[in-house]
């Protein structure tokens, strides 16, 4: 059974510092990894997505994520945080099992402190 | 395009009332889900349906039910409203359902139970 752990519901930056989530994955066979993000009252969009075509992924508003098969992790960083950044942020991880089977974590809220 | 579209954005009903949740996507899109979205426990499947006519359930299928008559819309049936499905409910698309695929989700419908 697949699972995902985002460690940390809240996460708080100063506005320039280096944002980092966290999160933690499990699967039986390879996995397709995503992050999305939600901002307040909206809808969730994607920010990127690994599918074993490389393991740095970069995605939308300057953020990327990299896959690490022996932690079994794809965390999200950005270098320098902006306060557009405040959003909640859901890692989730997908397998085709004759459907796509997503499980998404439990989301990290982020704060961006002026 | 308008993507994934839901109605309606805010409801509030009595307990034992239906209703249903209107989801509609112009991407031509074969995979289409429904998810419902809990302070502290992420997005859980309800139900999903992997093109017309076809649908099965997640992972908290109780109480609602779906039918896909069209590829473009998948309705949610709330049978009869109860406190604990007070929740944000999402309605999302994708490709083919591979797993790769990134799913493309609405606005969100804001149900209270009382």
């Amino acid at each position: 059974a697949q699972s995902v752990t985002q460690l940390g519901s809240h996460v708080s930056v100063s506005e320039g510092a280096l944002v980092l989530l966290r999160c933690n994955y499990s699967s039986s066979v390879p996995p397709y990894l995503f992050w999305y993000v939600q901002y307040p009252n909206q809808g969730l969009q994607l920010l990127l997505k690994y599918t074993s075509a490389a393991t740095l992924v970069k995605g939308i508003n300057g953020f990327e994520a990299e896959f690490k098969k022996s932690e079994t992790s794809f965390h999200l960083t950005k270098p320098s945080a902006h306060m557009s950044d405040a959003a909640e942020y859901f890692c989730a991880v997908s397998e085709y099992r004759g459907y796509q089977k997503v499980t998404f974590g439990i989301g990290t809220k982020l704060q961006v402190i002026p | 395009n308008a993507g994934v579209t839901q109605t309606p954005k805010f409801q509030v009903l009595k307990t034992g009332q239906s209703m249903t949740l209107q989801c509609a996507q112009d991407m031509n899109h074969e995979y289409m889900s429904w998810y419902r979205q809990d302070p502290g426990m992420g997005l859980r499947l309800i139900h999903y349906s992997v093109g017309a006519g076809i649908t099965d359930q997640g992972e908290v299928p109780n109480g609602y039910n779906v039918s896909r008559s069209t590829t473009e819309d998948f309705p949610l049936r709330l049978l009869s409203a109860a406190p604990s499905q007070t929740s944000v409910y999402f309605c999302a698309s994708s490709y083919g359902g591979q797993g790769a695929s990134e799913q493309y989700f609405g606005p969100g419908t804001r149900l209270t139970v009382t």
